[in-house]
Formats: structure tokens, sequence, C-alpha cells
């Protein structure tokens, strides 16, 4: 059964502590590998797509990196506006996206 | 580019009801699919459609239902509603170059009482 895991549940940082989140996934013919942001009350905001084991994607504070079994988001030096949940979504031989639970990420100023 | 719009943003229903719901997706994506949110299962896949055929469907019972119109807007319907049926229903749509890459509307939230 295809599935995506994501840890920790929950994760407070500082301002400015470094750290990264993991997403271990095991889905059949993986087609992409997606991170998305998401605030509270709202829909899921596209971040980034990878496709090969090896890749990294860049935008601002957040680098997401592919192996074969896992992906990382890593946050350097986060701010209070980083604070979200976290989806990582492996995309499925049906044509679906399959999500993990999230991470949701708390930056204390 | 306007981004995908989801109609009514809220709704309040009773047990044994039915509800529609509606998505605009993007201009020029011709995939929509719908996903339900809750707190325990996170976010599960509903259906997709692609010009105004259901291409996919995920394990949900038929009470949950969709269609596609020809200008790829898309609406999907709960019949008789339960309680767990309350849920924040999110709609996505995604272009044929890219149809994994899949951009969210702000979603509807359903609350059964």
């Amino acid at each position: 059964e295809d599935q995506v895991t994501q840890s920790p549940e929950a994760l407070r940082l500082q301002e400015g502590e470094s750290s990264s989140l993991n997403c271990s996934y095991t889905v059949s013919g993986l087609r992409g590998l997606f991170w998305y942001r998401q605030d509270p009350g709202k829909g899921p905001e596209f971040l980034f797509t990878l496709y090969s084991a090896g890749e990294e994607k860049e935008k601002e504070r957040l680098k997401a990196t592919l192996t074969k079994k896992e992906s990382f988001l890593h946050i350097t030096a986060p701010k209070p506006e980083d604070s979200a949940t976290y989806l990582c979504a492996g995309g499925g031989s049906q044509g679906n996206l399959i999500f993990g639970k999230g991470t949701k990420l708390s930056v204390k100023p | 580019k306007a981004g995908v719009t989801q109609t009514p943003r809220y709704l309040i229903k009773t047990r044994g009801q039915q509800v529609t719901l509606s998505c605009s997706p993007i201009s020029g994506h011709r995939s929509v699919s719908w996903y339900q949110q809750t707190p325990g299962q996170g976010l599960q896949f509903l259906f997709e459609y692609f010009s105004e055929t259901q291409r996919n469907k995920g394990n949900f019972p038929g009470r949950f239902s969709g269609r596609q119109f020809s200008n790829s807007r898309s609406e999907m319907n709960v019949s008789t509603l339960e309680l767990g049926d309350s849920a924040l229903y999110l709609c996505a749509s995604s272009s044929q170059r890219q149809p994994y890459e899949q951009y969210f509307g702000p979603g509807t939230r359903l609350t059964v009482t």
C-alpha cells in the first residue's frame, strides 16, 4: 500500500534555529515528491517538486532534497512567518497525490 | 493568473441532507481533483476529473460523487450526510504538462450537525 510518513508531527524552533523536516515514502512508481505549506484555514500552497534522487530545490530559507526513500525540507534561520504546517505528498500511479499528515512548525521570536 | 476558487467557503448541514460544492480551476487547467481533509486522516483523495470524465477515484463510498463541465469547472456532491463527513473539502487543478503539480483552492469547510 502506498504510504507517506512525516516526522516530527510538531516542531518548535526559536527564530534563527535551523532544522529539518522528514518525509519517508513507499509509493509504487513514484511520479514526483511534492512539498506544500498550509496556513490555518487555507488550502495547501505549492512549494517544490522533486523527481529524481539527489535532486535539490531552494526557495528563500527552504531547501528540499530527495533520496530513494526519503525527502527532507531544510529550514535555515527560520522566521516567525515560516510557522505553518508543511505537507509532503507522493505522486501515485492513479494520478493522485498521497499525502503525509504534515509537520506543524512553530517559530518563536 | 487567478487561482483556484471554491464556493461556498463555509456550510452547515444536518445529517441526512445533501450538499453540492463548486470549484473553478486555474484558467487553462483541465484537470480537477478533490480531497477531503480531517484532523485524524489528513488529506485523502476523493476523485479526479479531466475533460468532463472521471479519471481516477479514491476509496470513498458512493455517496460522494462529482462532475466536470465543459469549461473545466467542477462540482462535488455528498448525499445523505453523516457526522463524519464534517471536513475541509479541497479542490486542486493541474495542467496537462504537469499533471501532478496540483494547485489548491481555499477549501470549503463543511460542518454536519
